[in-house]
């Protein structure tokens, strides 16, 4: 049991709506960051948001937003969604520094 | 920006052999991170590398960290098909932020 909750597992999206996927982090673990994972790659670095603050952001554009909340969960935003939106979203918390992150089993887009 | 090339893409491996998975950073590595994926869920830690030179073992998988090559290796011992699945080598840019590069992963199949 990996001890972070995504939710949904899977959603089917028509281009142009609007997204949110959660995150239900472990007890404590006051660092999450969210992965894009496309097909046949490697986990994308969306953000990272440390005590509800963002603390760092990969190349991603604006449409791509997020929240952390005080009970350490935590939200992806997508707006305007593109077909390339399409895949395999992943939260990760940890306690900090060195720690190593506890994935969650992902949530799969894909928008049509 | 720093990059992560693993080999091979894909291996098959008669089950009870021996195999490695080699991951090369672009850039110093602070922090190596290995995860193991099934197709579509998600990552699952292995282990984690600091310092240069240093190796780990968990159970038949032990990983290397080559700090001067910017390498690092990941050795199965007498695999199993429970080894199968996606490996993923991530990388931190500067040590503790935890934003990870990963690479495209190692698909590993076991046959009887």
């Amino acid at each position: 049991e990996t001890g972070v909750t995504q939710s949904p597992t899977h959603l089917i999206k028509t281009r142009g709506q609007q997204v949110t996927l959660r995150c239900s982090s472990q007890s404590g673990h006051n660092t999450v960051s969210w992965y894009q994972q496309a097909l046949g790659q490697g986990p994308q670095f969306i953000f990272q948001y440390y005590r509800e603050e963002e603390n760092g952001r990969g190349n991603f554009p604006p449409r791509f937003s997020g929240l952390q909340f005080p009970n350490y969960s935590s939200e992806l935003n997508v707006n305007a969604l593109e077909l390339d939106d399409s895949a395999l979203y992943l939260c990760a918390s940890s306690w900090g520094t060195a720690y190593g992150y506890t994935f969650g089993s992902g949530t799969r887009l894909t928008v049509v | 920006s720093q990059e992560l090339e693993q080999s091979p893409q894909s291996l098959i491996v008669q089950e009870g052999k021996n195999l490695t998975i080699n991951c090369t950073s672009s850039k110093t590595l602070y922090g190596l991170y290995w995860y193991k994926q099934k197709y579509g869920e998600g990552l699952i830690f292995l282990m984690m590398l600091q310092k240069g030179g240093e190796e780990k073992s968990h159970e038949k998988i032990t990983a290397k960290l080559d700090e001067k090559k910017q390498q690092s290796s990941l050795h199965i011992t007498a695999s199993q098909p429970s080894h199968a699945g996606i490996y993923l080598c991530g990388a931190d840019s500067n040590f503790g932020n935890e934003k990870l590069t990963f690479g495209t992963g190692t698909r590993l199949t076991i046959i009887p």
